[in-house]
């Protein structure tokens, strides 16, 4: 049982251009969280997703973030026409069910030039 | 203030050391986690607790949830321990974790 998968492990990105980031859970699990930890800052909660449903949300970004977690294949971050701001480290981390452990990704570290 | 402090923020060692970290929460959880990052890597699940104390090899986590404490204990520290540990709470009634800022660890031979 692979853990949670993150890809890419960096990407690079120009101003303006879209991010896509992918997580695929712990086999199991159905539960997808998101977080983000900015350049020396601490994770902040972004967004709580079951397969086809968004959860919770309140940690996201009004504009330009979506994130889903469709029936098949992984859960996608996706962050378009990205700005200096957006360069942090993108965590994701999945359960089998709610108020048990999550287990986390390696984590996407995305960079904006 | 933010909901979960953690303190010290850095943490210097010599191997063989016994390091406590402690966290300090200001919200009714849940569950209490803690986390280990190593600089550039993920993060590695070390504990999720909501009453009393658990044992991992080395590492001992304990909870007061009547004081809103906890606190992470390492025995023989070894340089293999650097890393910043995080404190991290699941609130009542939410989905999400609040996390303290972390405490960095370094540990020299």
């Amino acid at each position: 049982n692979a853990g949670v998968m993150q890809n890419p492990r960096h990407l690079v990105r120009r101003r303006g251009q879209e991010a896509r980031l992918r997580c695929s859970p712990m086999k199991g699990h159905s539960h997808v969280y998101w977080y983000r930890q900015l350049p020396e800052e601490g994770l902040k909660f972004m967004v709580y997703l079951q397969k086809e449903n968004i959860i919770d949300e309140s940690g996201m970004p009004k504009e330009r973030f979506s994130a889903e977690f469709p029936k098949e294949g992984p859960s996608i971050l996706r962050i378009q026409q990205v700005v200096r701001g957006d360069s942090a480290a993108y965590f994701c981390a999945s359960s089998p069910n709610l108020d048990t452990e999550a287990f986390f990704g390696q984590g996407t570290r995305l960079t904006v030039v | 203030k933010n909901e979960v402090e953690q303190s010290p923020q850095n943490l210097t060692a010599q191997e063989g050391e016994f390091i406590t970290i402690n966290c300090s929460y200001s919200v009714g959880i849940s569950a209490l986690h803690w986390l280990q990052q190593h600089p550039g890597g993920g993060i590695v699940s070390l504990f999720m607790l909501s009453s009393g104390k658990k044992k991992h090899g080395r590492l001992i986590a304990t909870i007061n949830i009547q004081e809103k404490h906890s606190s992470l204990h390492i025995t023989a520290s070894h340089p293999r321990d650097s890393a910043v540990y995080i404190c991290a709470v699941s609130p009542y009634n939410t989905d999400k974790l609040i996390f303290g800022t972390g405490t960095r660890l370094q540990v020299f031979p």
